[in-house]
């Protein structure tokens, strides 16, 4: 089954600073690829997410980028704010209907 | 606006008891899930169902069963506490295939 290794576990930037969190998988068949952004006492939320046609996705500061010869999808975060302060997910799965597989999540902080 | 609900935020119970978690959508979504979330292991599905009264296991199940009687609501079961199974769950939904999953906000449940 699929597998998804998420680095790094922590993260802590200067506000303004950019941060990336990177993803790998195993599956060759995954083609969709959400993230997660789950502030504190929250309920994840779907911030991103690319599907295996195309290469790169933005929405303002947020991009995702992915490679699938290497199996390998990042998470952008430019201009960084206090506000990005949360953990954030990454998730794989195929084009059939088998659940999304989490990676363990990074813990990002901002600095102000 | 999607509306996943959950019956309890918090709830603390004895080792032994049976424990009832409900889990409530109102999209008309074909699928569900839960999962528990423990810090440094990210999420992880216990159970998950396709469609009524369908359930399918997922990488944690031992200790838990679940019941999908209508569409719109998916119940998890601790047939008995343990103090192992003290946790965070969240409930997720979607509609198939490579779409958005919906999460809840989440119960965090005690097993003294």
């Amino acid at each position: 089954g699929e597998n998804v290794e998420q680095h790094p576990s922590t993260l802590s930037v200067q506000e303004g600073d950019s941060a990336v969190i990177k993803c790998t998988y195993s599956d060759s068949a995954s083609n969709y690829f959400p993230w997660y952004k789950q502030e504190l006492g929250k309920r994840p939320q779907l911030i991103i997410d690319i599907r295996s046609n195309v290469g790169e996705k933005k929405d303002q500061r947020i991009a995702v980028t992915l490679n699938k010869t290497a199996k390998h999808f990042s998470l952008h975060i430019t201009e960084t704010q206090p506000e990005d302060s949360a953990v954030y997910f990454c998730a794989a799965r195929d084009s059939g209907n088998t659940p999304l597989v989490f990676g363990k999540g990074t813990r990002l902080s901002v600095i102000a | 606006d999607v509306k996943v609900t959950q019956s309890s935020r918090y709830l603390v119970k004895r080792t032994g008891e049976k424990v009832f978690l409900e889990c409530v959508q109102d999209m008309d979504h074909e699928n569900m899930f839960w999962y528990r979330q423990d810090p440094g292991l990210g999420l992880r599905l216990i159970y998950f169902s396709y469609d009524v009264k369908m359930k399918e296991k997922g990488d944690i199940p031992e200790g838990y069963s679940v019941s999908r009687e209508k569409k719109e609501r998916f119940s998890l079961i601790l047939e008995s506490a343990s103090t192992n199974q003290t946790s965070m769950y969240l409930c997720a939904s979607n509609v198939g295939g490579p779409d958005t999953q919906y999460f809840g906000p989440g119960t965090r449940l005690t097993v003294l």
